[in-house]
C-alpha cells in the first residue's frame, strides 16, 4: 500500500548546523507532499508543502523539493536554531485518498543545542 | 488565529471501559479527521467525516470505534471497550474550503492531541 519512509531519529545538531531529514514515498499516483512539525506540547502544524514535480516548498528557512525521479521530499535547513527543536513528519497525501487524509512517516525528532 | 482544540489532554482508563475523546474543529471547516500515534510508531489515519457521515475509515477503525458531531461544533471519537493496544496519542484535524475549492493540497489543521492510556 501507500507508504512513506522517513529518516530515523533522534537527530542532535549544534546551532547553525545544516539539517537534512530524508523522506521517500511510494510512487502510487501523484501525491501532494507535506512536512508537518510538532513542537513540544503542541499539535501538528503544517511546515511546507509541494503539489507537483520540481515544486519547492519553503517556510521559516526550511525547504523541500518534490523529486519525482527519486520519489523523495527531503527537508533541509541551512542553519538550524534552538527553536527548531521539534518532531518533523513527512506526509504524502495520495490521490486515491478520497477524503484527502494524510499518510505520515514515523517522525524525526530534532534537538538543536546551543 | 482559529485553532483546533481537544479535550482532555490526557485520559487514563481501565481496559474494557468506554472513552470519549472530544475535539472542537475550526468553525467553518467541512472535513474532520481522527488520527492516532502509538508511542514510537507512525501517525495513522483512523477516519474522516464529512457532511455528517463517515467519508472514509481505515482498517483500524473497527466496530469498537465511532464518531459523531453531536451539536455542530464538537467532533467526538468514542471507543466502546478499550483495549491495552488503544493506548496512543489521538489527533483531531479539520480542513476548510479555500477560494479554489476543496482539494488535495488544502492544509489540515491539527489539535494538540489527547494521550489515552489504557491500564
Amino acid at each position: 500500500g501507500d507508504s512513506v519512509t522517513q529518516m530515523e531519529g533522534p537527530v542532535t545538531l549544534s546551532e547553525e548546523a545544516f539539517l537534512t531529514i530524508n523522506c521517500t514515498y511510494t510512487a502510487t499516483g501523484y501525491p501532494s507532499l507535506f512536512w508537518y512539525v510538532q513542537y513540544p506540547g503542541e499539535g501538528l502544524q503544517l511546515l511546507l508543502k509541494a503539489t507537483k514535480a520540481d515544486d519547492k516548498g519553503s517556510n521559516k528557512g526550511f525547504e523541500a523539493t518534490y523529486r519525482k525521479e527519486t520519489t523523495s521530499f527531503h527537508l533541509e535547513k541551512g542553519s538550524v536554531q534552538v527553536s527548531d527543536s521539534a518532531v518533523y513528519f513527512c506526509a504524502p497525501r495520495y490521490s486515491g485518498a478520497g477524503s484527502y487524509q494524510l499518510t505520515f512517516g514515523k517522525g524525526t525528532k530534532l534537538s538543536v543545542i546551543p | 488565529e482559529p485553532e483546533v482544540t481537544q479535550t482532555p489532554s490526557h485520559q487514563v482508563t481501565q481496559m474494557g471501559q468506554e472513552v470519549i475523546l472530544r475535539c472542537v474543529p475550526i468553525s467553518n471547516h467541512l472535513y474532520f479527521y481522527w488520527y492516532r500515534q502509538i508511542l514510537g510508531q507512525k501517525v495513522e489515519f483512523l477516519v474522516s467525516f464529512y457532511n455528517n457521515e463517515i467519508s472514509e475509515k481505515s482498517e483500524i477503525f473497527d466496530d469498537q470505534f465511532s464518531v459523531e458531531r453531536p451539536d455542530g461544533s464538537n467532533f467526538t471519537l468514542k471507543i466502546r471497550s478499550t483495549k491495552l493496544e488503544d493506548s496512543a496519542m489521538y489527533f483531531c484535524a479539520s480542513v476548510g474550503r479555500t477560494t479554489s475549492g476543496f482539494n488535495s493540497y488544502n492544509e489540515q489543521f491539527f489539535g494538540p492531541g489527547t494521550r489515552l492510556t489504557v491500564l
